[in-house]
C-alpha cells in the first residue's frame, strides 16, 4: 500500500496562472517532505522541502504548504512557465536520522501551455 | 561538473542473464542509493549505502545485490534477470544521510528484460 500518494496523474495549466500539485500521505511518522522535479530522460532534481514543524515554505515562485492534520501537502507554482512542464514527485522522510530513506509518490505530470 | 554518472544508459537482457549497473559520483558524497521507477509507482528504494563500507536493504531489495566499491562508486547487480525487473534504475547520492541533504540523481539506466 502506497504511503505517499499523488492522486492526479496529470495537470494542465495556462502560462502565467497558478499550478497546484497535491500529495497525501498515510504514515503519521513522516516528518520531512520534499518535492522533486523530473524532465524526460533526466534524473529527478530537488526543488523544495518542508519540515513537519512548519506549515509553509517559500522559494521564489515555489511554495509548499503542509497540513499535518489532513496529512496533505501541496506545491504551488506562481506564475507557471512553460519550462515548468515536467513530472513532479512528492517524497517523505520518516525520522530526521533515518538515513535519508525517501518514500516517493507516483508523480504528477504538469503541462504549462504557452 | 558530472555529478552522478550512470552506465549504461540503455540495456536489453534476456531472462536469466546477469548484469551490473554502474554508478559513480564526483561530489565527495558519503551516502549513495539505488532506486527503480515503474509507471505510476514513483521511485522505490532498492538498496542504499550510508557510508563507504556499509550497505542496507531498502523497500524492494529482492533479486538485487550491491557493492560500495569505494567512496565514489556504488554498483547494482542483477544475478538472474527477470521480466519483473524491467524498469528505469536511478542512482543517487547525498553528502550525508541527514534529512537536510537532498539527494542528487543520475540520469537513469533504462533496462528491458525479455
Amino acid at each position: 500500500d502506497q504511503q505517499v500518494k499523488q492522486n492526479s496523474p496529470s495537470l494542465s495549466v495556462q502560462e502565467g496562472r497558478i499550478s497546484i500539485l497535491n500529495c497525501d500521505y498515510t504514515n503519521s511518522m513522516f516528518d520531512y517532505f520534499l518535492w522533486y522535479k523530473k524532465y524526460p530522460a533526466e534524473g529527478p532534481t530537488f526543488l523544495i522541502s518542508i519540515s513537519s514543524i512548519k506549515d509553509k515554505n517559500e522559494d521564489g515562485r515555489f511554495t509548499v504548504f503542509l497540513n499535518k492534520s489532513a496529512k496533505h501537502l501541496s506545491l504551488h507554482i506562481v506564475p507557471s512557465q512553460p519550462g515548468d512542464s515536467a513530472v513532479y514527485f512528492c517524497a517523505a522522510l520518516r525520522g530526521l536520522n533515518a538515513g535519508n530513506m525517501l518514500t516517493f509518490g507516483g508523480g504528477t505530470r504538469l503541462m504549462v501551455k504557452p | 561538473n558530472a555529478g552522478v554518472t550512470q552506465t549504461p544508459k540503455f540495456q536489453v537482457l534476456k531472462t536469466g542473464q546477469s548484469m551490473t549497473l554502474q554508478c559513480a559520483q564526483d561530489m565527495n558524497h558519503n551516502s549513495m542509493y539505488w532506486y527503480r521507477q515503474d509507471p505510476g509507482m514513483g521511485l522505490r528504494l532498492i538498496y542504499y549505502s550510508a557510508s563507504e563500507g556499509t550497505t542496507d536493504k531498502g523497500e524492494v531489495p529482492n533479486g538485487y545485490n550491491v557493492s560500495r566499491l569505494n567512496k565514489r562508486e556504488f554498483s547494482l547487480r542483477l544475478e538472474s534477470a527477470a521480466p519483473s525487473q524491467t524498469s528505469v534504475y536511478f542512482c543517487a547520492s547525498s553528502a550525508t544521510g541527514h534529512y537536510n541533504q537532498p539527494q542528487h540523481f543520475g540520469d537513469g539506466t533504462r533496462l528491458s528484460i525479455l
